[in-house]
């Protein structure tokens, strides 16, 4: 059984660039969220997709925007890039988005300059 | 804003130490999770509390759910450098949204 993956590991980025991030789920998981997690700080829920559709969003904007695929693979695109965007961005699976427990991948640092 | 208190920030204690951190919130959770969380890693999730007053153990872990479930905490017995990291706990606060605080960091010295 696969773990949770995501690339690339290391990315940076110019402000006012799009960026996209991506991540395949855990072998059986259906449910995808992504996190912010800014230096020292605990990570922030962003969204989650549940078999191709968004079930849930925190109080991110509009430039943040995500994709489930039919494989339940997912991205994270981020727009018009603010060097506050700077951070570690983390997916997490799940098998259904009643099951509390999540495993998470190890997260893609980017950085915007 | 945090939803989720965690204290203390900050912890450094001598090996063999006991050790209890704490994790506070004025709403409830329907499940609340306890991570541990290395440098450049993701977080692994070490255990979930679902009942109200509910108590875990996980070898020398201990995890309590508050009887209101607005509160947990985790207590170390015997703490071992392995044990350092950066414990984080999340609630589950509407359906499908996992608020995490911004965690405490650990450190067991030899």
């Amino acid at each position: 059984e696969t773990g949770v993956t995501q690339s690339p590991t290391h990315l940076i980025k110019t402000r006012g660039q799009q960026v996209t991030l991506r991540c395949s789920s855990q072998s059986g998981h259906n449910t995808v969220s992504w996190y912010q997690q800014a230096l020292g700080q605990g990570p922030q829920f962003i969204f989650q997709y549940y078999r191709e559709e968004e079930n849930g969003r925190g109080n991110f904007p509009p430039r943040f925007s995500g994709l489930q695929f039919p494989n339940y693979s997912s991205e994270l695109n981020v727009n018009a890039l603010e060097l506050d965007d700077s951070a570690l961005y983390l997916c997490a699976s799940a098998g259904g988005p009643t099951t509390y427990e999540q495993y998470f991948g190890p997260g893609t640092r980017l950085t915007v300059t | 804003t945090q939803l989720l208190e965690q204290s203390p920030q900050f912890l450094s204690i001598q090996e063999g130490e006991n050790l209890t951190v704490y994790c506070n919130s004025s709403s409830v959770f329907s499940s609340l999770q306890w991570y541990r969380q290395e440098p450049g890693e993701g977080p692994v999730l070490l255990v979930t509390v679902v009942t109200g007053g509910e108590v875990k153990k996980l070898k020398r872990l201990t995890f309590q759910f508050g009887d209101a479930r607005k509160d947990s905490s985790l207590h170390i017995t015997a703490a071992q450098p392995g044990d350092t990291g950066l414990y984080l706990c999340a609630g589950e606060y509407n359906f499908n949204k996992f608020y995490f605080g911004s965690g405490t960091k650990l450190n067991v010295k030899p």
